[in-house]
């Protein structure tokens, strides 16, 4: 069964800090692994995203960092802020379809 | 620069009733998707068009169905409506190039009594 399991289910961390979310999947046969930011009353945005063949990519206080031989795939925030207040979804791309399989979510609040 | 828009963004329903959720994209783009967002669970997919004339069942299209009535427009249907499927309601559109991330609409929150 291909699954993306996302932790922790939230998060609180103080403003300044750095905010680390974690997915992990089983199946293999995924390309892309793109994270998305979800604000209160809105749907999901692409936040950051990156390909099995590049281990880490920043995109100013966003990384990903990704491991492929543990099939695992991070988010870190660097300098949190509250604006940074979201819950944020990992999610893989299944190879050769149009499919994408989503984690399960992580609620973060930075405190001012 | 509307994106993906969706229509209508609440309803409530009664048990039984019948519904349509109506979704449009202006970045002529191949795939779209319909999603179900609830607590705990993350978004779960509950059908799929790789392009205009073709759809496909998702994870959970039980209770659900979907018309691709042109390159922009993806509509879901409840026939009769049930409690359990109260959710936020989410539609999605990608581009065809692979490695391209999917664009959400904004959802319809939807309550069914």
């Amino acid at each position: 069964q291909q699954q993306v399991k996302q932790s922790p289910q939230s998060l609180i961390v103080q403003k300044g800090g750095i905010s680390i979310i974690n997915c992990a999947y089983e199946n293999t046969a995924f390309d892309y692994f793109p994270w998305y930011q979800q604000f209160p009353g809105k749907g999901p945005a692409l936040l950051i995203a990156i390909r099995p063949d590049v281990s880490e990519k920043k995109e100013g206080r966003f990384t990903i960092s990704f491991n492929k031989s543990a099939k695992q795939f991070s988010l870190h925030i660097m300098d949190s802020q509250p604006g940074d207040s979201a819950t944020y979804f990992c999610a893989a791309s299944v190879s050769g379809t149009y499919k994408y399989i989503f984690g399960t979510g992580t609620r973060l609040k930075v405190l001012a | 620069n509307a994106g993906v828009t969706q229509t209508p963004k609440f309803q409530v329903l009664k048990t039984g009733q019948s519904m349509t959720l109506q979704c449009a994209q202006d970045m002529n783009h191949n795939s779209m998707y319909w999603y179900r967002q609830d607590p705990g669970m993350g978004l779960r997919l509950i059908y799929y068009s790789a392009s205009e004339g073709t759809t496909d069942k998702g994870e959970v299209p039980n209770g659900y169905n979907v018309s691709r009535l042109n390159k922009r427009e993806f509509s879901l249907r409840l026939e009769s409506a049930a409690p359990s499927q109260t959710s936020v309601y989410f539609c999605a559109s990608r581009g065809v190039i692979n490695n391209q991330p999917q664009h959400f609409g904004d959802g319809t929150r939807l309550s069914i009594l």
